[in-house]
């Protein structure tokens, strides 16, 4: 199965740290994509990340690829309260294709 | 990005009946998907929805309990058919809107409870 998987399964940090969530997965990839849920809304796009990137920026988010390892993190900076939620790593197999999901990561930022 | 909605966006239902729901984009394009979200779980892809084709379903699913239309290249919709307590899920479908950005935008969603 293509599906990865993601660590750690749930976060919990106070406001203002930085909060790193890591994705593996199992075959060759075209792209990986994160995604942010709040408590069971619909999802957000965050960022897409192609297999000949190793590094991409959006604002407090930082989202690193690694093929050898067949893995990916997310990192968010200086974290607030609002960026509670759970954090989905998804991987497209091919370009303008289906994603597959990993089970996710949920992060609680505490005031 | 793409302006995805579905209907309903909530529903009730009793166990052995069927509920349809409609997915539009705002654009055209060519392949959309359809996803399950179980409670506390991540989001499982159901099927993919050809245009002028049959839909392509993910091992575990059937046309027979999922079945998918896909009349036009904004509009599809997804069946859950005689629903049974496990259909209880959040099911969303999702486009790719072009090919240079490979970016999959997901609908809001529909939760549905089966009683």
């Amino acid at each position: 199965s293509q599906q990865g998987e993601e660590d750690p399964q749930a976060l919990s940090i106070q406001e203002g740290e930085n909060a790193t969530m890591n994705c593996s997965y199992k075959t060759s990839i075209n792209n990986l994509q994160w995604y942010r849920q709040n408590s069971g809304r619909g999802l957000v796009h965050l960022i897409l990340i192609r297999s000949n990137e190793r590094e991409k920026h959006s604002g407090r988010l930082r989202v690193t690829l690694d093929t050898s390892k067949k893995s990916s993190s997310l990192l968010i900076t200086a974290s607030r309260a609002a960026d509670t939620a759970s954090y989905f790593c998804a991987t497209g197999k091919t370009s303008y294709d289906k994603v597959i999901f990993g089970p996710g990561t949920s992060l609680s930022v505490i005031p | 990005s793409a302006v995805i909605s579905q209907k309903p966006s909530r529903d009730i239902c009793q166990r052995g009946t069927s509920l349809t729901i409609q997915c539009q984009v705002d654009s055209q394009v060519t392949m959309m998907f359809w996803y399950r979200q179980q409670p506390g779980q991540s989001l499982t892809l159901i099927a993919t929805a050809n245009q002028g084709s049959e839909a392509t379903y993910e091992s575990g699913f059937v046309i027979d309990k999922f079945p998918i239309s896909r009349p036009n290249l904004t509009f599809s919709t997804l069946t859950v058919s005689n629903m049974s307590p496990e259909d209880s899920s959040i099911y969303l479908c999702s486009v790719v809107r072009d090919r240079l950005t490979d970016t999959q935008y997901f609908g809001p969603g529909t939760r549905l409870t089966v009683l």
